[in-house]
């Protein structure tokens, strides 16, 4: 079946930094790309998604990578700010459409 | 409202007894999904419904856990005889405009303690 991976459990920045999270999936029919923010005790948060008709999409110092060639997606923070701390999760939908399948968090740790 | 709704926030059984978890969608969100999150880091799909029909529940382990969206009544998820690896945080979502949309919105957790 569908997976979807990432490829660091954490990590750490400093404030101001540009943080990348990446992300790995393995259907190629993918069409849709989901990324979501957990903060500590609550459900994920929705940032930005992509088409995989785009190779790219930016949000308000978010910005999405999309390389379907080998399957791989990125999310980009820009100037990252201690309330970018959290669980940053990629998620795409199961090959029978019918829910979204989540990939491995990563936490982000910003130190100021 | 405008947000998903889940109760309680916290829930504590002893090994055997059943836990009973609920979900108000929000108003006009026809779709419900159902997550376990065991680790912080990864979520399982566990059930989805449309309206009140069962959509998807090929992640649900089916001996011991049930699920229900009535109309006029909060979902609900049920688990019959606890065991320790149930011992969980169980999110629900809910969407208007299908499962793969982005429109999923998601309720704060029921933590499941298992003792």
């Amino acid at each position: 079946g569908e997976s979807v991976g990432l490829h660091l459990p954490t990590l750490s920045v400093q404030e101001g930094d540009n943080s990348i999270i990446n992300c790995a999936y393995s259907n190629s029919a993918s069409d849709y790309f989901i990324w979501y923010k957990q903060e500590s005790g609550k459900g994920p948060q929705f940032i930005i998604d992509i088409r995989s008709n785009m190779d790219k999409r930016q949000g308000q110092r978010v910005t999405v990578l999309l390389n379907k060639t080998v399957k791989h997606l990125s999310l980009q923070i820009a100037a990252t700010q201690p309330g970018d701390s959290a669980v940053y999760f990629c998620a795409v939908p199961n090959q029978a459409g019918t829910a979204l399948i989540f990939g491995k968090g990563t936490t982000l740790s910003v130190s100021s | 409202g405008e947000e998903v709704a889940q109760t309680p926030k916290h829930l504590v059984r002893g090994e055997g007894q059943k836990a009973k978890l609920y979900c108000a969608p929000i108003k006009g969100h026809s779709y419900v999904f159902w997550y376990q999150q065991v680790l912080k880091n990864e979520f399982k799909f566990l059930i989805s419904f449309q309206n009140e029909n069962v959509f998807d529940e090929t992640g649900m382990p089916k001996e011991r856990f049930s699920a229900k969206c009535l109309p006029n009544s909060p979902c609900s998820l049920e688990i019959q005889a606890t065991k320790l690896e149930d011992s969980a945080v169980y999110f629900c979502a809910s969407s208007q405009l299908g499962p793969t949309s982005i429109g999923y919105t998601f309720g704060s957790g029921t933590r499941l303690t298992v003792v």
